[in-house]
């Protein structure tokens, strides 16, 4: 059974755009939610993290949204540039389970310039 | 300051074969925790470790086996190499809730 659900699979947006990737989550025990961004043949690389007791985070470019009540989170890429094109993974995870990650599917963000 | 480290980067075994992939943890980090990615997938969970103690295990078979040691560094071993083993093998370094990755082992299985 599918925890974090991650939509869209894949995204086109023009430099400069603002690309929004969602996920939604069904355990309410889930306490922490990280992005990671993927380059082709590399490791994911934690870009930003919630908690559920704060609706909105930024950092840098990238801002995390929070719903509890909808359990929905989603990331926002202000001012994309090409050197954002990666596959970006929304996770969730449990302080009682030792912070296993859970993933979502990923979405392909392809900026064009 | 050094990241998460793997090896080898890369690895082709033959079906039934067993491999043992290897992580360090970035210093000062006391937990590892094992992922398998197919392509085109999330990270999968395979175990976590803390302390030299198994502190968690994904949904894989016996034959998925790791381990911690007193450097805090991590060995995954898998026996029987089936076709659907391959796959990018990830290793996560992580002090509290961040997970930091490292660049993962590339298993090819032929």
């Amino acid at each position: 059974q599918q925890q974090v659900k991650q939509s869209p699979q894949s995204l086109i947006v023009q430099k400069g755009g603002i690309p929004i990737i969602n996920c939604a989550y069904e355990n309410t025990a889930f306490d922490y939610f990280p992005w990671y961004q993927q380059f082709p043949g590399k490791g994911p690389a934690l870009l930003i993290a919630i908690r559920p007791d704060v609706s909105e985070k930024k950092e840098g470019r990238f801002t995390i949204s929070f719903n509890k009540s909808a359990k929905q989170f989603s990331l926002h890429i202000m001012d994309s540039q090409p050197g954002d094109s990666a596959t970006y993974f929304c996770a969730a995870s449990r302080m009682d389970s030792s912070y296993k990650l859970i993933f979502g599917s990923g979405t392909r963000l392809l900026v064009r310039p | 300051d050094a990241g998460v480290t793997q090896s080898p980067t890369h690895l082709i075994k033959t079906r039934g074969q067993q491999v043992t992939l290897r992580c360090s943890p970035i210093s000062g980090h006391k937990s590892v925790s094992w992922y398998q990615q197919v392509l085109g997938q999330g990270p999968q969970f395979i175990f976590q470790y803390y302390e030299k103690e198994e502190r968690g295990r994904g949904n894989f078979p016996d034959r998925f086996s790791a381990r911690q040691f007193p450097n805090y560094s991590s060995e995954l071993n898998v026996n029987a190499l089936l076709l659907g083993d391959s796959a990018l093998y990830l290793c996560a370094s992580s002090s509290h809730e961040e997970q930091y990755f490292g660049p993962g082992t590339r298993l090819t299985v032929t």
